[in-house]
Formats: C-alpha cells, structure tokens, sequence
C-alpha cells in the first residue's frame, strides 16, 4: 500500500444510520486531515490532527465525529446525517516542521470517499 | 470577508497552445500559494508551490507567477495536451492568523481538445 487510503470509496446511508469512514497514510507524515468537497464548491476543511491531536475544528457539525488513534489512521464518525451531507469527502496528510506555527507543506490526498445520505 | 477566486467556467483551448488560469485572492496575506490538479472522482494531487518572495516558478510545462500587489497567482501549461484536462485548484495558507491548513479555491475546469 502507498499514500493515503480512504475507504469505503462509495457509502450509501440513511440519516438515522451510523457509519465511518476510514483512512490510512503510508507516507510518514505527522498531520491528517478532513476535507468535505460538494459540487461547485470548494474544498471545506472540517478537522486537522497534528501529531494525533485535534488542532482545527472548522465550525463542522457535532453529527460528524473525528479520531485520530495514531498518526497513520484517521477516522470520520458519522451519524444522523441529513442528505445536504452529500458529499465527496476527501482525507489528506502532510509532514510538518516542529514548531512552525503553519503547515507549508503540500498535501497528500486520497481518493476519496463518495458519501450519499438519504 | 475573504475569498479565493477562480474562474468558474471551463476553460476550453486547443492541443499545442499554452493553458492559462487565474487565481485571485481577497483579504488574504499568503505566505504560500499551491496549485493542485483534480481529476474527476478523485482527490487532488499537488502541482507546484510558490512562495510570497518568488515571481515565478517553473517544473516542466508548468509556470506559476504571484503577484503579491496584484492578490493574484497565474497557472500556466505550455504546448497543452488532452491529458491535461482536469480540474486545478489553487491554494493558500495565511500567512498571520495561526490557520495550519490550506484554504482551496472552488477550480477551473481545463478542457484541452486534440
């Protein structure tokens, strides 16, 4: 396995369901994200772990649920989600310096993960 | 308020000329700027990086300028293939308010037809 592996690619549920989705990075890197992509829509970014610790929630509703057990896993915990949650949600990684006050480093995504709620 | 813009129409050019794409940025002071290239169905993956001190950067076909006074960064792909139609979004990190992850514009759709 390389890079950043999101699964299920594609997840169909219903608002009352609870699901999660998984991603891993095999790249090393010390910080992982949750992006949302919507249709015409900028990428959203919802969570950043840095060093497994929560350092950015971006206002993302408490229906959506992060984890970060380690610095390869990352995990997006969903439950009675409405159907504007539709979305593509994208995981990322980078390698950040010790003590920089800001990531500069590119970001390494996965493929994504196609979620449907209806 | 803040805002990163592309131009939201595609962008259709033919094989051979040389692709150009705007990103314009709002209240921003970006210490970085990023081009990323998307296509459909799948995540982005990183082009090039500019800093706020550099003019201009260059990595094979690619060229990005970043214009500081302008609030404006400039993607260009020279001698254009089919294989470049895609989507490309520009990024930036600010550079003052402690934020530690790229903010994305919404991306321009290049169609390059053969």
């Amino acid at each position: 396995e390389t890079g950043v592996t999101q699964t299920p690619r594609h997840l169909v549920m219903g608002m009352t369901n609870k699901k999660s989705l998984k991603c891993e990075q095999h790249l090393g890197h010390n910080a992982m994200y949750w992006y949302k992509q919507s249709a015409k829509k900028p990428l959203e970014l919802m969570f950043v772990y840095s060093l497994e610790e929560r350092v950015e929630n971006n206002s993302v509703p408490s229906r959506f649920s992060p984890e970060c057990p380690n610095s390869s896993h990352l995990f997006l915990h969903l439950h009675t989600l409405q159907p504007e949650d539709s979305a593509l949600y994208l995981c990322a990684s980078s390698q950040e310096r010790p003590g920089a006050a800001m990531n500069t480093g590119e970001l390494f995504f996965g493929e994504g993960s196609r979620l449907t709620v209806l | 308020s803040q805002k990163i813009e592309q131009n939201s129409e595609a962008l259709n050019i033919q094989e051979g000329k040389t692709a150009t794409l705007t990103c314009n940025y709002t209240n921003y002071s970006p210490a970085y700027l990023q081009w990323y290239r998307q296509d459909p169905g799948r995540g982005p993956v990183f082009l090039l990086l500019i800093r706020e001190n550099e003019k201009e950067k260059r990595k094979e076909r690619l060229k990005v300028t970043f214009d500081t006074t302008l609030k404006q960064s400039l993607f260009h792909i020279t001698a254009s293939q089919p294989a470049d139609s895609a989507t490309y979004l520009c990024a930036l990190v600010q550079s003052d308010t402690g934020r530690r992850a790229l903010t994305f514009g919404s991306g321009t759709r290049l169609q390059v037809q053969p």
